[in-house]
């Protein structure tokens, strides 16, 4: 069985501060993607990242792929609290069409 | 927003009773998904479809079933309820593609209790 583990599970911050999350596992994915979840929806793709060693950013938020596909971050600069939710990973199975998910970080950004 | 629709968005059952889950999508993408959220598990695949009667199991396929007659409506089935089957149950869509950049678009989930 293919796992992602996400670190950490709860986070809890003040305004203005940086943090990371982390999605790692033993198995390599053809690409990795990052969700947010509000409560009562449904996930919303943040970003997708294919490449080995690949970094995107969007706005405050940098997501990296690790160069050998198993893991990856997003790290949030100057978080606000509007950047309170869920956040998940995952990881397309290399070859298929299958999504592997994350557990989930649970964020909230204190005013 | 892409287009799905899943009905019902509340469900109330009784064990051992039929339940029918609905994911209806406007969007014509070939690829459909079913998934279960539960707290310390995140999102965990049921069954999903890449075609019109084409489907295939995911990680947590006991106890349901599916159905895919046309592009648009993807069914989930649960034949005889448990109180396992308590969860959030999220639909997924994607567009054919390549298959390693394939972004999901979900639906806002049918939240199913069974006593």
């Amino acid at each position: 069985t293919q796992l992602l583990e996400q670190s950490p599970q709860f986070l809890s911050i003040q305004e203005g501060e940086n943090l990371t999350v982390y999605c790692n596992s033993s198995s390599v994915f053809s690409s990795l993607q990052w969700y947010r979840q509000e409560p009562g929806e449904g996930p919303v793709l943040l970003v997708t990242v294919v490449t080995g060693g690949e970094v995107k950013k969007l706005k405050r938020l940098t997501f990296q792929f690790g160069d050998a596909r198993k893991d990856s971050s997003l790290h949030i600069t100057a978080a606000q609290p509007g950047d309170t939710g869920l956040y998940l990973c995952a990881g397309v199975v290399s070859g298929t069409y299958k999504y592997i998910f994350g557990t989930g970080t649970r964020l909230k950004v204190l005013a | 927003d892409a287009g799905i629709t899943q009905s019902p968005r509340h469900k109330v059952t009784e064990t051992g009773t039929p339940v029918t889950l609905r994911c209806h999508q406007t969007e014509n993408h070939r690829y459909m998904y079913w998934y279960r959220q539960d707290p310390g598990h995140g999102l965990r695949l049921i069954h999903y479809s890449y075609g019109v009667k084409d489907t295939d199991k995911g990680e947590v396929s006991d106890g349901y079933s599916v159905s895919r007659s046309k592009t648009e409506d993807f069914l989930l089935t649960l034949e005889s309820a448990t109180s396992s089957q308590t969860s959030v149950y999220f639909c997924a869509i994607s567009p054919t593609g390549d298959y390693s950049n394939q972004p999901q678009h979900f639906g806002d989930g049918t939240r199913l209790s069974i006593l």
